[in-house]
């Protein structure tokens, strides 16, 4: 079946402008993470979704950041007041949960703050 | 201390021979460890997972756990040059949290 989507695959905004990514995660995972990465970093983890409800939330950077999963499928990453230092790629993923808890990856989703 | 470490490399290993990538991990409390590989431009990509102590193995890569002196391995034999790439070792915590806490990735290079 389809992995992980993404998209945009790229944003280009300008500082201060509202942004908004989306990740369409494998049907039936029923867990969707984000996480961003820097370059010459480690994927860092963001929030993580059981179903509708954020599990995790203790990664997001500050009250600008906030993310969706009304449904419980699609989830939607905003950005508010984009900053420069926002700029890196932000990664979802999900995961079926128990036993393996195994997560894999979308394209990500390349952002540059101008 | 980082919770997850990798050396960054880059690490360089002829074609044929075995590569090893190591990673040391602070919560001893960490239940199950994943390998990911990335390729410059491109996400993650799922190795292998090991929650056991001991060796598992698939194909051309070994994962090693030994949970009592906290580290996880990842050995590929005969490397070819398709497995230069960046080396994520990732670890969750505990089940009740699924968050992965990741390394800064090995680079390795495999000369033809």
């Amino acid at each position: 079946g389809a992995g992980v989507s993404q998209t945009p695959s790229n944003k280009v905004t300008e500082k201060g402008k509202y942004v908004e990514l989306r990740c369409d995660p494998i049907s039936g995972h029923t867990a969707l993470y984000w996480y961003r990465q820097s370059l010459g970093q480690g994927p860092e983890f963001l929030i993580y979704f059981q179903g509708t409800g954020a599990a995790d939330d203790s990664g997001l950077p500050n009250d600008r950041f906030f993310a969706v999963r009304p449904e419980g499928s699609v989830s939607t990453l905003k950005i508010q007041r984009t900053e420069r230092g926002d700029s890196a790629v932000y990664l979802c993923a999900s995961s079926r949960g128990a036993p393996t808890y195994t997560q894999y990856f979308g394209p990500g989703t390349r952002l540059t703050v101008l | 201390q980082k919770e997850v470490e990798q050396n960054s490399g880059p690490l360089s290993v002829p074609e044929g021979a075995i590569a090893s990538l190591n990673c040391t991990y602070s919560d001893r409390g960490s239940q199950s460890f994943f390998w990911y590989r990335q390729y410059s431009g491109k996400s993650p990509e799922l190795i292998m997972f090991i929650y056991s102590n001991g060796d598992k193995e698939d194909g051309r890569f070994t994962a090693q756990l030994n949970k009592a002196s906290q580290y996880v391995s990842l050995l590929i034999r005969d490397s070819q040059p398709s497995d230069s790439a960046t080396y994520l070792c990732a670890v969750i915590s505990n089940f009740g949290n699924e968050k992965l806490t990741f390394g800064t990735g090995t680079r390795l290079t495999i000369i033809p």
